[in-house]
């Protein structure tokens, strides 16, 4: 069955420093990978998908089909960066499985 | 162009009292979705649908019915709520394989 994996909850860096947030994932097929964003009293929203290959808000992601991971990182942490983050996968582009988010916080 | 909007924003419901979430969307996605999120928890699919029409049962459909009669309107109907229930709701519409949520609907069912 189709999984997605994010091993922390919580994750607390300073402002500045590197961050990166976990997704592995599990799918027998070749799946679209996507971070969705969810600042506070905001709703959630697409930050990135991997087939675009781009950079948001500093943050990039690489799918790595031989580890099956989709981590999202983030050279320097600003403030505005803490959210709810969630790795998501699709298949035939109409299913989608979310994983149970990162929360990350980013101290002054 | 609003995007995807839900009513209510907050509900308290007794046991066995039904309601039903209200879903719009003006971007005419022909795919739509209902999510559940429990604390703590990631999305869970409720159900979903390709287009007027057509639904489709996703991972927890149980105490849950939707109907699609426009490509605009997905509501979520509980029939007999239980404790269970309590969630917060999110819908959502989705194009090129993006998703577009509305702001959610928290459900307390006491």
């Amino acid at each position: 069955a189709q999984r997605v994996t994010q091993p922390e909850k919580l994750l607390s860096v300073f402002k500045g420093a590197p961050v990166e947030l976990k997704c592995n994932y599990s799918y027998s097929g070749s799946p679209e990978l996507f971070w969705y964003v969810q600042y506070s009293r905001q709703r959630l929203q697409l930050l990135l998908r991997h087939i675009s290959r781009e950079s948001i808000k500093g943050f990039t992601a690489d799918l790595n089909k031989g580890e099956t991971s989709f981590h999202l990182k983030k050279p320097f942490a600003q403030e505005e960066d803490s959210a709810m983050y969630y790795c998501a996968l699709t298949y035939y582009g109409q299913n989608f499985v979310f994983g149970p988010g990162t929360r990350l916080s980013v101290l002054p | 162009n609003a995007g995807v909007t839900q009513t209510p924003k907050f509900r308290i419901l007794k046991i066995g009292q039904s309601m039903t979430l209200q879903c719009t969307q003006d971007m005419n996605h022909n795919y739509m979705y209902w999510y559940r999120q429990d604390p703590g928890m990631g999305l869970k699919l409720i159900y979903y649908s390709v287009g007027a029409g057509i639904t489709d049962k996703g991972e927890v459909p149980n105490g849950y019915n939707v109907s699609r009669s426009t490509t605009e309107d997905f509501p979520l109907r509980l029939e007999l709520a239980a404790p269970s229930q309590t969630s917060v709701y999110f819908c959502a519409s989705s194009y090129s394989g993006t998703q577009y949520f509305g702001p959610g609907t928290r459900l307390l069912v006491l």
